[in-house]
C-alpha cells in the first residue's frame, strides 16, 4: 500500500515562483489536510478538505491555494513564493470512522 | 475553535524511568484527542486516541493517556522510558471526522542511558 504520496519531496525556489506540491491517497479516505512544520512550532493547517468539492482555511492559509482535484487527489499551490514559506509541507489524510490521520512523508521546501 | 498547548518543548528522562508529556487543549466541541509520534526525517504516526468512551486509553509501545474533562488535559505516560522512544510528540484536538485537526507545538523526548 503507498499510503499517501507527496512530490516532490525537495524543492529550492526563488522569492516570486510558483509551484505546486501534490498529494495523493489510496486508501479511500474522504478528507485531506495540507500542514506546514517549523521548529519550535509544530504542524500548522494550511488548508483542509473535509469531502470531494470542498475546502476550507486552516490557522495559516495566506499565501496558499489548494485544489481537491478528487477524492483521492488534493494540491497545495504557492503563487509566489516568500523566504516565508521555507518549511517542510505534509499532506494527510483521514480514515472515517477512526479520525486517524495518515501522512505523507514530507516536502521539504527552501525559498531563497 | 480548538487549541492544544504543550508544557514543556523538551522533556528528558533516564532509561528505565516514567516518562510524563503534558497537554491541555481548549474545544467548543466535545473533543476528539490524539497523540502522534515522529521519528527524525519521518512522517507522524498515531500513538493513540480518544474519541468517546473509556477515559483511559492504551496505544502502541506501551504509551497510555487519560482524558481529564475537568482539567481538560490529555497526558501522555509510559511507565518505563526505553531509548527507542526517542522522539518528537505532538498531542492534537480535533472537533471531529473531517474537521479542523490542531497540533500542539510538540515535546522532544530524550532517553538517556
Amino acid at each position: 500500500n503507498a499510503g499517501v504520496t507527496q512530490t516532490p519531496k525537495f524543492q529550492v525556489l526563488k522569492t516570486g515562483q510558483s509551484m505546486t506540491l501534490q498529494c495523493a491517497q489510496d486508501m479511500n479516505h474522504n478528507s485531506m489536510y495540507w500542514y506546514r512544520q517549523d521548529p519550535g512550532m509544530g504542524l500548522r493547517l494550511i488548508y483542509y478538505s473535509a469531502s470531494e468539492g470542498t475546502t476550507d482555511k486552516g490557522e495559516v492559509p495566506n499565501g496558499y491555494n489548494v485544489s481537491r482535484l478528487n477524492k483521492r487527489e488534493f494540491s497545495l499551490r504557492l503563487e509566489s513564493a516568500a523566504p516565508s514559506q521555507t518549511s517542510v509541507y505534509f499532506c494527510a489524510s483521514m480514515a472515517q470512522g477512526t479520525g486517524e490521520l495518515f501522512f505523507g512523508e514530507g516536502s521539504r521546501l527552501t525559498v531563497l | 475553535a480548538q487549541s492544544v498547548t504543550q508544557l514543556g518543548s523538551h522533556v528528558s528522562v533516564s532509561e528505565g524511568a516514567l516518562v510524563l508529556l503534558r497537554c491541555n487543549y481548549s474545544s467548543s466541541v466535545p473533543p476528539y484527542l490524539f497523540w502522534y509520534v515522529q521519528y527524525p526525517n519521518q512522517g507522524l504516526q498515531l500513538l493513540l486516541k480518544y474519541t468517546t468512551g473509556a477515559t483511559l486509553v492504551k496505544g502502541i509501545n506501551g504509551f497510555e493517556a487519560e482524558f481529564k474533562k475537568s482539567e481538560t488535559s490529555f497526558h501522555l505516560t509510559k511507565p518505563s522510558a526505553h531509548m527507542s522512544d526517542a522522539a518528537e510528540y505532538f498531542c492534537a484536538v480535533s472537533g471531529g471526522w473531517g474537521q479542523n485537526f490542531v497540533f500542539g507545538p510538540g515535546t522532544r523526548l530524550s532517553v538517556l542511558p
